[in-house]
C-alpha cells in the first residue's frame, strides 16, 4: 500500500541547518505532488508548499520562503525537506503529504497520505 | 491573506451528534477537505471533496458544502472519535490552506 516514512527527530542549535526526508512507497512516485506541513508544538496545521514530483517545481506558501528548501531525489524515491538558519520559532513537527489527484480540471487534490512526521526542536 | 475559520471546541455527549464548521469566502468554488487528528499522530483525511468518505473510514462521518461554508458532521459520536479536526482548501490562487482547528470532545 502506499506510505510515507520520514527521517528520525532532529536537535539542531539556533543558526544551524537540517534536512528532512520523506520516502515513498507503494505507488507511482512522480504521479502525485508532495506538500509539507508544519504544526508547531499546541498549535494548528500550516501548509508549507508543495514541490511537483514530475519537474521538481517547488512552490513556497507566504512565510516559508528564504530559508525553506523543497527538493527531489527520484533515484530513491525521496522528497527532502531543508531549513536553513534555524531559530527557535522552528521547532515543531514537519509533515509530507501526498496530494491526490482530482478529476475536475483546476480542482485541487486532498492531501490522501501522510507521512509519520518529523520532529525538528532547536535550542542553544 | 485567505483564512478557514473553525470553532475553536465542540463538545457532544456519546451517541449525539457533532457538527463542525468551517467558513471561508472561496469555498463556493473550492473543495473542502476534512481531517481528524488524535494526539501524538499523523492527520487521517475522513472527507475528500466536500462530502465523499475514504474507504475505513466509518459512515457516521459526512460532509457538506453551501456557499461559504462547508460542514462535518459526525452523526452518533464516539468516544474514539475525540481529536482535532480540520478543514483544508485552497483560495483562488490555489494556494493551500488549513482552518484554525476544532477541537472535539466526546463525553
Amino acid at each position: 500500500q502506499a506510505q510515507l516514512v520520514q527521517s528520525g527527530s532532529e536537535l539542531k542549535k539556533p543558526g544551524a541547518s537540517v534536512k528532512v526526508s520523506c520516502k515513498a512507497s507503494g505507488y507511482t512516485f512522480s504521479s502525485y505532488a508532495l506538500n509539507w506541513v508544519r504544526q508547531a508544538p499546541g498549535q494548528g496545521l500550516e501548509w508549507m508548499g508543495w514541490i511537483n514530483t514530475n519537474t521538481g517545481h517547488p512552490m513556497y506558501a507566504q512565510g516559508f520562503t528564504g530559508r525553506f528548501v523543497f527538493s527531489l531525489d527520484t533515484s530513491v524515491r525521496k522528497a527532502h525537506l531543508q531549513i536553513s538558519s534555524l531559530k527557535a520559532e522552528d521547532t515543531a513537527v514537519y509533515y509530507c503529504a501526498r496530494e491526490g489527484i482530482v478529476a475536475v480540471p483546476g480542482a485541487i487534490g486532498g492531501l490522501d497520505i501522510w507521512g509519520q512526521g518529523t520532529m525538528v526542536s532547536v535550542s542553544s | 491573506s485567505y483564512e478557514l475559520t473553525q470553532p475553536p471546541s465542540v463538545s457532544v455527549s456519546p451517541g449525539q451528534t457533532a457538527r463542525i464548521t468551517c467558513s471561508g469566502d472561496a469555498l463556493p468554488k473550492k473543495y473542502a477537505y476534512w481531517y481528524q487528528q488524535k494526539s501524538g499522530q499523523a492527520p487521517v483525511m475522513v472527507i475528500y471533496e466536500d462530502s465523499k468518505r475514504p474507504s475505513g473510514i466509518p459512515e457516521r462521518f459526512s460532509g457538506s458544502s453551501s456557499g461559504t461554508m462547508a460542514t462535518l458532521t459526525i452523526s452518533g459520536a464516539q468516544v474514539e472519535d475525540e481529536g482535532d479536526y480540520y478543514c483544508y482548501s485552497t483560495d483562488s490562487s490555489g494556494n493551500r490552506v488549513f482552518g484554525t482547528g476544532t477541537k472535539v470532545t466526546v463525553l
